[in-house]
């Protein structure tokens, strides 16, 4: 079955950078929109963007516009996503989650378990 | 950037009762292709979000039907017939016509 499996948990300095992985299983990688989104302790879900693994084109939420980058590997069924310049308000738990737009836009069908990014000094 | 507006943000509700949550949008979520979209998720304590709702209205596969969305336009309702146990945790909406935007969650929980 379709499933999104996520790196494990990081901890940060504050101004370094963090890349998070998404592995892709038991579907077409390259057939559905990868989207990030992130949620703080106790907090909402923020979405931050999404990657088309097909052609590597991304759009990014205004908030993260210069500061987040995803990427993918074709070969490896991988999306990434990297956050630099961390400050304190990024320690989030960061999900990827895959679009299926055959249904609709916004339609977000599986999701990984999820990625803990603490940023502390 | 369409701000999506949940209401209540908790809720209380007796085993086998109903539940209505609300969600409104800043401003219109019809797209120009003529859909709408407009998504719910549940999310479990300690889990990923999970899809219930896809274009106001339509389950996906394996969402029970108690559960139903409903609205148009700016303003977008999810009901669950009867709670159960498992439905405890947070309600999102979330907007999918430009770019995504979720509402801030709606906790329901049992009294």
């Amino acid at each position: 079955q379709a499933q999104l499996v996520e790196s494990g948990a990081e901890v940060k300095k504050p101004g370094a950078s963090v890349k998070v992985s998404c592995k892709a299983s038991g579907y077409t990688f390259t057939g559905y929109y990868m989207h990030w989104v992130r949620q703080a302790p106790g907090q909402g879900l923020e979405w931050m963007g999404w990657i088309n693994p097909n052609s590597g084109n991304t759009k990014y939420a205004q908030k993260f516009q210069g500061r987040v980058t995803m990427t993918r590997d074709t070969s490896i069924t991988t999306a990434y996503m990297e956050v630099s310049r961390l400050t304190s308000d990024d320690t989030a738990v960061y999900y990827c989650t895959r679009e299926d737009t055959t249904l609709a836009q916004g339609a977000f069908d599986i999701w990984g378990q999820g990625t803990m990014v603490t940023v502390s000094s | 950037d369409i701000v999506m507006t949940q209401t209540p943000l908790s809720s209380p509700v007796t085993l086998g009762q109903p539940a209505s949550i609300s969600c409104r949008s800043s401003r219109s979520l019809v797209h120009r292709d003529g859909n709408t979209y407009l998504s719910w998720f549940h999310q479990r304590p300690g889990q990923p979000p999970r899809l219930l709702i896809y274009k106001i209205s339509n389950r996906f596969s394996g969402v029970p039907d108690r559960f139903s969305g409903s609205g148009a336009g700016t303003d977008f309702t999810l009901k669950i017939s009867r709670v159960e146990a498992e439905d405890v945790g947070v309600y999102y909406c979330m907007q999918g016509t430009e770019w995504e935007t979720f509402g801030q969650g709606t906790k329901l929980e049992i009294k």
